[in-house]
């Protein structure tokens, strides 16, 4: 394993309040990414970072935005979450070279 | 036409059966791709990656690759009810290695 860790494991919040998810990894990987996986659509990439503060939008970044201060740590935050955002929020890393990623175990997000 | 696609099952194959798994891609520069297990409220856990075209093998698993085609399969041998999962294609895009995913295959194989 990569030794990336995901927290919350399981949230439950209120439509309009902000959320943070974090992911750390101890691997030192450059690249970090932020997926949400929903039935009927699969993983879909929302952030990724290619290094410290380095980071661009994924295909469905409306509502969210990310921050990168340390190699190990990348937040996503939920500006203001909606019910469309209940999903399952998965972080991943790979090392230079190697497409391959490694996922974190997931963080569970009711948005009520 | 979605960038990645596969058959969403399910496939229910008998043990010991060949499992065959199928996906399609629409980027033509497309350099890798992937394989990836989900067992039902797990994490995706990667079980192979192809980059050129023909068969790679490890274990009981064969991935192939027509980039003329564009399209990737995954073979699995003397399936087990272990192997029960959905199976995700992952192909990379663009210069910093991003992967688009297929929505998967859900594989059941019956004792």
């Amino acid at each position: 394993d990569a030794g990336i860790t995901q927290s919350p494991r399981h949230k439950v919040t209120e439509t309009g309040t902000p959320v943070t998810l974090r992911c750390h990894q101890t691997e030192n990987h450059r690249y970090m990414y932020w997926y949400r996986q929903d039935p009927g659509h699969g993983l879909r990439l929302i952030h990724y970072s290619y290094g410290v503060k380095d980071t661009d939008k994924g295909e469905v970044s409306d509502g969210y935005s990310v921050s990168r201060s340390k190699t190990e740590d990348f937040l996503l935050t939920l500006e203001s979450a909606t019910s469309s955002q209940t999903s399952v929020y998965f972080c991943a890393t790979r090392p230079d070279g190697n497409y391959g990623y490694t996922f974190g175990s997931g963080t569970r997000l009711t948005v009520v | 036409q979605k960038e990645v696609e596969q058959n969403s099952g399910p496939l229910s194959v008998p043990e010991g059966a060949i499992a065959s798994l199928n996906c399609t891609y629409s980027d033509r520069g497309s350099q890798s791709f992937f394989w990836y297990r989900q067992y039902s409220g797990k994490s995706p856990e990667l079980i192979m990656f192809i980059y050129s075209n023909g068969d790679k093998e490890d274990g009981r698993f064969t991935a192939q690759l027509n980039k003329a085609s564009q399209y990737v399969s995954l073979l699995i041998r003397d399936s087990q009810p272990s192997d029960s999962a959905t199976y995700l294609c992952a192909v990379n895009r663009g210069s910093q290695g991003n992967l688009i995913f297929g929505k998967g295959t859900k594989l059941s194989v019956k004792p």
